[in-house]
């Protein structure tokens, strides 16, 4: 089983250009959510993923949008990159059964707006 | 809304020490508990959760409690190894919408020397 597979692993961006981040979730999940986690922050919750609708929605902007497939793999879409969206990307996939299921994590993309 | 809070760090301890990291949580109905860890320069991996008051979760020699009365979720280990040197993270799962989101506190850093 090979898990939460987040790709690319480090990216480097320029103010204003656009970035997609793309996650694969573990066999069997059906779910997806993308958080945010600044250095030395915890993750941030930005939005979730389910039978293709963003079904919840944390506190960032529209410049942040995603899309779930057929296959439940999922990508996240930052526009006009700020200094400030500089973070760790971290997908997260789970089965949808409620909240005491577990969310297995990918190991994040790193990304750095210069 | 929801919110976690967790004792800042750095923790620093020596082998065989006791470890004690609080967490404190806010929320308007049940939410499941979670401890996640992270290592550096990977993602995050469930330590263990408590999905209901007085449930004590537990995995690899560390436990919590899920204390409704005091709205606490403290991590315990009695005896902590260098290779538990990482970042600990406590965790709610919104119970709202039946879909999980986490919300996390800004982690506690520990440090374990020889």
């Amino acid at each position: 089983d090979a898990g939460v597979t987040q790709s690319p692993t480090h990216l480097i961006k320029t103010r204003g250009q656009q970035v997609t981040l793309r996650c694969s979730p573990k066999s069997g999940h059906d779910t997806v959510s993308w958080y945010q986690q600044a250095l030395g922050q915890g993750p941030q919750f930005i939005f979730q993923y389910y039978e293709e609708e963003e079904r919840q929605r944390g506190n960032f902007p529209d410049r942040f949008s995603g899309h779930q497939f057929p296959n439940y793999s999922s990508e996240l879409n930052v526009n006009a990159l700020l200094l400030g969206d500089s973070a760790l990307y971290l997908c997260a996939s789970s089965l949808y059964r409620g909240s005491g299921t577990e969310a297995f994590f990918g190991q994040g993309t790193r990304l750095t707006v210069v | 809304g929801d919110s976690v809070t967790q004792m800042e760090g750095p923790v620093t301890l020596s082998e065989e020490a006791f470890l004690t990291i609080n967490c404190t949580y806010t929320a308007t109905g049940y939410p499941s508990l979670f401890w996640y860890v992270q290592y550096p320069g990977e993602g995050l991996q469930l330590l263990l959760k408590a999905t209901k008051a007085d449930d004590k979760g537990s995995n690899k020699g560390f436990e919590a409690t899920y204390r409704k009365e005091t709205t606490s979720f403290h991590l315990e280990k009695g005896s902590v190894q260098v290779s538990d040197s990482a970042v600990y993270f406590c965790a709610l799962s919104d119970t709202n919408t039946g879909f999980q989101k986490l919300v996390f506190g800004t982690g506690t850093r520990l440090l374990v020397s020889p």
